[in-house]
């Protein structure tokens, strides 16, 4: 079992359609994230949770709804994409020193959601 | 100014070199530094992360510059397999949060 499981791991969907994201961690941490990376560009940050509670919100369009149910699961509800939202949407898992963990907190990332808006 | 700063490169390379790779980044408050290797269409992994005095880990060593706000990483006898994305990660100090700042990244390719 890897530590950070996204699924699916690849969709396409139009432009009118609703679909989510799932990301599950298995290593208690306490943080959860949400990056996009566009074709030949860096990570962008869209996401930020720790403790379940969302604390950071980087401009992201509303036609990008994170949820956080539990320390273990992160999801991103899209709707009415458009075309350049074609990503690879990558989730990751950390423990806030903030709440415990070392300074050293690395981030563990899933395998990603290749994302094709059509 | 970008908050981490990488050559894009791509550093082309024989196998058998040695390859240096710099990083600059934007907040002193920073305490959390890693480099992350990223191959092509998967997700970037952690390849070590960087500590004040220096360390080292097989063929790589990272080195941080707390004055200037300067990260490196030296490969040593390049292979084949190093080629990659390399992702230079600053942790961003908040109050509300604890977040890493990736790099854009630098491309290593390796030659035969």
């Amino acid at each position: 079992e890897t530590g950070v499981t996204q699924t699916p791991r690849h969709l396409v969907m139009g432009m009118t359609n609703k679909k989510s994201l799932k990301c599950e961690q298995h290593l208690g941490h306490n943080a959860m994230y949400w990056y996009k990376q566009s074709a030949k560009k860096p990570l962008e940050l869209m996401f930020v949770y720790s403790l379940e509670e969302r604390v950071e919100n980087n401009s992201v369009p509303s036609r990008f709804s994170p949820e956080c149910p539990n320390s273990s699961h992160l999801f991103l509800h899209l709707h009415t994409l458009q075309p350049e939202d074609s990503a690879l949407y990558l989730c990751a898992s950390s423990q806030d020193p903030r709440q415990g963990g070392s300074v050293f907190s690395e981030a563990f990332f899933g395998q990603g959601t290749r994302l094709t808006v059509v | 100014r970008k908050e981490v700063e990488q050559d894009p490169g791509p550093f082309n390379v024989p196998e058998g070199a040695t390859v240096a790779f710099n990083c600059t980044y934007s907040n002193s408050a920073s305490q959390s530094f890693f480099w992350y290797r990223q191959d092509c269409r998967k997700e970037p992994k952690l390849l070590m992360s960087v500590y004040s005095s220096g360390n080292e880990d097989g063929r790589f060593t990272a080195q941080l510059n707390r004055a200037s706000q300067y990260i490196s990483l030296l490969i040593r006898d390049s292979k084949l397999s190093d080629s990659a994305t390399y992702l230079c990660v600053v942790n961003s100090p908040q109050d509300s949060s604890y977040k890493l700042i990736f790099g854009s990244g630098t491309r290593l390719l390796v030659r035969p």
